[in-house]
């Protein structure tokens, strides 16, 4: 099982609608989770982290995170053209390693 | 707040060739890590500093690679003896938290072409 896993997409939704996007894990003792969005051919910019159960707002973003069902999710709101790109979850080593462990990515598209 | 800076943006280089990168970090962050993405691939963990110290290292750091942080400021990724295989992003992060709390800022990467 990979460590943390995400749906590759591409996950398409139109302008203004509600994107979700979503990521699982197997390392039950990680404590912490990281939303990265990547536009093509650039480095992944960091927009959202969790670190307790619950719900977590930042504008447009929603990170939700469920330790019980090691279930991480991204909701974005009013989506945009410019949020299309690939969006990657990323969760803390095992054992309190400095690391952090990412899925293979989902690719946004929204569409105008 | 100026950001994670790498050098060069892109190199192109023929296999058997060493080759290095480097990293500036955030002034304020005394952590920093190096990464490598291959396409439709998420980052790989490659090594990480405190300050000067390289506490952790990853098992796809061959012994071709080396990295460094003399002075607990800038960092250097060396690859020696450049195959083929290394092509790939190498993104360089800091963050001033220890984890988990380590929230990682990247810096714009270095595009290796091994030809």
């Amino acid at each position: 099982q990979k460590e943390v896993e995400q749906n590759s997409g591409p996950l398409s939704v139109p302008e203004g609608a509600i994107a979700s996007l979503n990521c699982t894990y197997s390392d039950r003792g990680s404590q912490s989770f990281f939303w990265y969005r990547q536009y093509s051919g650039k480095s992944p910019e960091l927009i959202m982290f969790i670190y307790s159960n619950g719900d977590k707002e930042d504008g447009r973003f929603t990170a939700q995170l469920n330790k019980a069902s090691q279930y991480v999710s991204l909701l974005i709101r009013d989506s945009q053209p410019s949020d299309s790109a690939t969006y990657l979850c990323a969760v803390n080593g095992q054992g309190g390693s400095e690391k952090l462990v990412f899925g293979k990515g989902t690719k946004l598209t929204v569409n105008p | 707040d100026t950001g994670v800076s790498q050098d060069p943006r892109h190199k192109i280089t023929k296999r058997g060739q060493n080759v290095t990168f480097r990293c500036d970090p955030i002034s304020e962050h005394n952590r920093l890590y190096w990464y490598r993405q291959t396409l439709g691939q998420g980052p790989e963990f490659l090594t990480y500093f405190q300050n000067e110290a390289q506490l952790e290292k990853s098992r796809l750091l061959s012994d071709r690679f080396s990295a460094e942080r003399p002075k607990g400021s800038f960092s250097t990724l060396e690859i020696q003896r450049t195959e083929q295989g290394d092509s790939a992003m190498y993104l360089c992060a800091s963050s001033r938290g220890r984890a988990p709390y380590n929230e990682q800022f990247f810096g714009p990467g270095t595009r290796l072409t091994v030809l």
